[in-house]
């Protein structure tokens, strides 16, 4: 199974700022990676996958990440936080059994 | 779509007690998960079914702790006797065939066990 490490586990910053979340990943082969976030009091709902073809994958409310095979990395981006993107936020891989391994989260609050 | 449903969302229980959380995947997916979440501990899978076959169990806590998959639209994680370190969010989530899908997750079940 993989093991996934997320470098940050809390990280602060303002309204307008940039945010990059780092992700690592152990397995070597074909893997798919996901991130997912949690906002307060909820599950977890999917970002954005990649799994195949462009390394830059764009997800929705204007994340993105990319696949560095040879780092094994999976960073999550996003240009200018609002306020709303407060929450915990799960990088995840997935290789060659149904387990999808998660991250320990990066808790991400935003101040207005 | 219905998405992933869980029952219930809250539970209180007295320590002792036995729980039963429910999970009806997404039709269709064959694969499903039971995950705990807690501050201490994060997201820790407990078990997985592919086919509504157990594939894995080893994250189930102790013997305590049981899951079954009767059919492909129903599954049931069941603590007995409960204790208060049971505490925690249960997350049911499920995933198609395939390497290149994700999990959708249920809203989770919140234990309390007092």
């Amino acid at each position: 199974a993989q093991s996934v490490s997320q470098h940050n586990h809390h990280v602060i910053l303002s309204e307008a700022a940039s945010l990059e979340l780092g992700c690592n990943y152990s397995y070597g082969g074909t893997v798919n990676l996901f991130w997912y976030v949690q906002y307060p009091g909820q599950h977890l709902q999917l970002l954005l996958k990649y799994f195949s073809g462009d390394p830059l994958v764009k997800g929705i409310k204007g994340f993105e990440a990319e696949f560095i095979k040879s780092k094994f990395s999976f960073n999550l981006r996003k240009p200018s936080v609002q306020w709303s993107d407060t929450a915990e936020y799960f990088c995840a891989a997935r290789s060659n059994d149904y387990k999808l391994s998660f991250g320990a989260g990066t808790t991400v609050t935003v101040r207005a | 779509d219905a998405g992933v449903i869980q029952s219930p969302r809250h539970e209180v229980t007295e320590m002792g007690q036995e729980v039963t959380l429910r999970c009806k995947p997404i039709s269709g997916h064959n694969s499903l998960f039971w995950y705990r979440q807690t501050m201490m501990r994060g997201l820790e899978l407990l078990i997985y079914f592919n086919n509504n076959v157990p594939i894995d169990d080893s994250g189930m806590p102790e013997d305590r702790f049981s899951a079954k998959m009767p059919n492909a639209s129903f599954s049931t994680l069941k603590i007995q006797p409960s204790e208060p370190r049971d505490s925690a969010v249960y997350f049911c989530a499920s995933s198609s065939p395939g390497r290149g899908y994700g999990y959708t997750f249920g809203s989770g079940t919140r234990l309390t066990v007092v």
